[in-house]
């Protein structure tokens, strides 16, 4: 079974700042998909951004990037210039053939970002 | 226009009723699910469906049924509700069930069991 760690349960930014949030998985599959979902305080899941397993070149949308590292099994997403407004729970989710497409999702990290 | 819709948004109700949770997307796609948050935030897959048939079935108690009357439609109905259902229950859509297409999500049912 694929499993999707985040050891980070909280973490806390100032306005501005650059935080980086990580994420492991586990799997023996070589095809798969990565996402990261943000979650504020209205508990709307949003998509934040997504990676194929196939493709080397990091993921990237405007503040936010990740750092994907196949070999090491890890998908860790950098928020830059983070405003107010990023404060929320942030989820890593696992998906491919195997889950029958559905999102495996992390525990979730917290993300505060303060003034 | 809102992409994936869930009513109610909160439903508060006692241990052995029997209620619904009601999704629509208008956004055409092919594929709709049921996920779970607990209390802990932990997001956790229920059930899917593709084009009105059923495609995952996780390991849930035999209380939880879905139903799909059309592929815009997925209803969760949950007989003899149980404290343990409390939970948000989140309903999203996909065009396909394959590949990397985005999941839209609602915007959740929060129900509560007293």
């Amino acid at each position: 079974a694929q499993t999707v760690t985040q050891s980070q349960p909280e973490m806390s930014v100032q306005e501005a700042e650059t935080v980086t949030l990580s994420c492991t998985y586990d799997t023996s599959e070589s095809n798969y998909y990565l996402f990261w979902y943000k979650q504020p305080p209205s508990r709307q899941m949003i998509l934040v951004i997504r990676q194929e397993a196939y493709k080397q070149q990091n993921a990237t949308e405007n503040r936010f990037s990740v750092n994907f590292q196949k070999a090491a099994k890890s998908f860790s997403l950098k928020i830059s210039d983070s405003q107010l407004g990023d404060t929320a729970m942030y989820f890593c989710a696992f998906m491919n053939s195997n889950s029958g497409y559905a999102l495996n999702f992390g525990k979730g990290t917290s993300l505060l970002v303060t003034p | 226009d809102t992409a994936v819709s869930q009513t109610p948004k909160y439903l508060v109700t006692q241990m052995g009723n029997d209620k619904s949770i009601k999704c629509e997307q208008n956004l055409g796609h092919d594929t709709m699910y049921w996920y779970k948050q607990d209390s802990k935030k932990f997001l956790k897959i229920m059930f899917s469906y593709n084009n009105k048939e059923l495609i995952i079935n996780e390991t849930v108690p035999n209380r939880f049924s879905p139903k799909s009357p059309d592929k815009a439609h997925l209803n969760l109905h949950i007989n003899s509700l149980e404290l343990g259902d409390s939970a948000v229950y989140f309903c999203a859509s996909s065009q396909t069930p394959r590949a990397m297409n985005e999941q839209f999500f609602g915007p959740g049912t929060r129900l509560t069991v007293l």
